[in-house]
C-alpha cells in the first residue's frame, strides 16, 4: 500500500531565504507527483505535476524533483516570501484507479 | 473562469438527518472525484467518477452515496450522518486520466455533524 511522508510537518523561515520541502513515497510504481498549495479556507492548487518519465519541473520561484528510484521529490521555493505562506501537500497517482494519495502535508511560514 | 463550486461551504448539522453537498465544475471535464481531509490523516479519497453513470469506491466510501448524471456534477450526498463524518469535504476534477492530468479542486465544504 502506497503511503506518503512529508517532513517537517511545520517549517518558519525569515523572508528570502531559499527552502526545500521532502515528499517520500513507499511505492515507486507511480504514474506522476503532484504538488498542491492549500490555503486556509481555500481548496488546493495545483503547482507544479511530474510525470514518471521526468527528473523535474519548473514553475517561476518553484522546482520539483522527482527520484523514482529512491521514492523522493523535493520542492524547492528560490527566495521565499510572506505570500509563500500556506501547506504545501505532494500527492503521488498510481496503482488501478489512478487516484492520488496525498501526504500530510508541510505548513511553510515566511516571516517578514 | 475554469473553476470547481462546491456548495455548502459550511453545514452544521445533527446525526441522521440526510444531506447533500453539490459540487459542479465547468471545464468538461471527464474525471470527477471527492475527498475528505481530517487532521493527520490527510486526504483520502471517498469516491470517484470517470465519465457519466460510471462512478466507483475510493478509499473511504462508507457513509457516503454518489451520482454522476450529468458530466458537469458530481454530488455526494449522506443518507444518515454521524459525526465521524465530520470533516473537510473537497470535489475535484481533471479532464480524463488524473494519473497524467492535472487536477483542480474546490473550495472545501467544512461539515460538522452534532
Amino acid at each position: 500500500k502506497q503511503e506518503v511522508t512529508q517532513i517537517p510537518a511545520a517549517l518558519s523561515v525569515p523572508e528570502g531565504e531559499n527552502l526545500v520541502l521532502n515528499c517520500s513515497f513507499t511505492d515507486s510504481a507511480i504514474y506522476n507527483l503532484q504538488w498542491f498549495r492549500q490555503d486556509p479556507g481555500k481548496g488546493l492548487t495545483s503547482l507544479l505535476l511530474i510525470q514518471s518519465s521526468q527528473r523535474e519541473q519548473t514553475s517561476g520561484r518553484l522546482n520539483a524533483s522527482l527520484d523514482k528510484s529512491s521514492g523522493r521529490s523535493t520542492l524547492y521555493i528560490a527566495a521565499s516570501q510572506p505570500g509563500d505562506s500556506a501547506t504545501y501537500l505532494c500527492a503521488v497517482s498510481g496503482g488501478a484507479t489512478n487516484k492520488l494519495i496525498f501526504g500530510t502535508g508541510t505548513l511553510l511560514a515566511v516571516q517578514p | 473562469e475554469a473553476q470547481v463550486t462546491q456548495n455548502p461551504r459550511y453545514l452544521i448539522t445533527v446525526t441522521g438527518k440526510k444531506l447533500t453537498v453539490t459540487c459542479s465544475q465547468n471545464m468538461n471535464h471527464e474525471y470527477m472525484s471527492w475527498y475528505r481531509q481530517d487532521p493527520g490523516l490527510g486526504l483520502r479519497q471517498i469516491y470517484y467518477s470517470m465519465n457519466v453513470e460510471v462512478t466507483d469506491k475510493g478509499d473511504v466510501p462508507e457513509g457516503y452515496k454518489v451520482s454522476r448524471k450529468e458530466k458537469r456534477n458530481f454530488p455526494l450526498i449522506l443518507e444518515s450522518p454521524s459525526p465521524n463524518q465530520t470533516s473537510l469535504y473537497f470535489c475535484a476534477s481533471s479532464l480524463v486520466d488524473p494519473s497524467t492530468d492535472t487536477q483542480y479542486f474546490g473550495p472545501g465544504t467544512r461539515l460538522t455533524v452534532l
